[in-house]
């Protein structure tokens, strides 16, 4: 069955980077992109970007203002997002999910919590 | 970048009751990639529609999608007790946008 597994929680001082794993496994790794959203405390849903794992093609949002990046490592079926320059507004829920480009997102990692603070 | 914007905000409905929420976009959605997620407290989303109008694996069919251009509606049919949540509306496509979330609570 297809799962996705992310990495546990962080605690970061501002300023300071994150990089948050998620594992896929169940399926054609290749076959599917991974994407990226987070949700603040109490807030809905943000798209912060997606990566095809089959090409390495990226596409970030633009309020991010290039402060993510996406890499994969196929021989463990594994995708990281690092977030630079962490602020006190990027505390949130970060999840990944299958999907992405013309998918939608049909199966979700269980979520990593990302704590800012000084 | 499109922006959805979701109403009402809240909808307070009994079980058994017709849940109806609008999606509108800032500008036109192909409706190969508007979808809909449900989300519960402490949990992940859930997809429930793509391509406007098709269910998930799983999704029951008092789950209807529908709409076009800049106009989408997920309607259910009869709201369950596990309806009750917050449902999000998406496009995706190289770059995606989520709306706010409607709130469908108990009356």
């Amino acid at each position: 069955q297809v799962q996705v597994v992310q990495s546990g929680a962080e605690v970061k001082k501002p300023g300071a980077s994150v990089k948050v794993s998620c594992k896929a496994s169940g399926y054609s790794f290749g076959s599917y992109p991974i994407t990226w959203v987070r949700q603040a405390p109490g807030q809905g849903l943000e798209w912060m970007g997606w990566i095809s794992v089959h090409s390495d093609d990226t596409n970030d949002a633009q309020h991010l203002q290039g402060r993510v990046t996406l890499t994969i490592d196929p021989s463990t079926r594994t995708v990281y997002m690092e977030l630079r320059s962490l602020r006190s507004d990027d505390a949130a829920v970060y999840y990944c999910a299958r999907g992405g480009g013309i998918s939608a997102l049909d199966y979700w990692g269980q979520g990593t919590l990302v704590t800012v603070s000084s | 970048e499109i922006v959805l914007t979701q109403s009402p905000g809240t909808l307070s409905l009994s079980p058994g009751e017709r849940a109806t929420l609008s999606c509108r976009a800032s500008q036109s959605v192909s409706s190969s990639f508007l979808a809909w997620y449900q989300q519960k407290p402490g949990q992940a989303p859930r997809l429930l529609i793509y391509g406007t109008s098709s269910r998930a694996t799983g999704i029951a069919d008092r789950f209807r999608g529908s709409g076009s251009g800049t106009d989408f509606t997920l309607t259910i049919s009869r709201l369950e007790p596990e309806d009750f949540a917050v449902y999000y509306c998406q496009q995706y496509g190289r770059s995606q946008t989520f709306g706010q979330g409607t709130k469908v609570e108990i009356k």
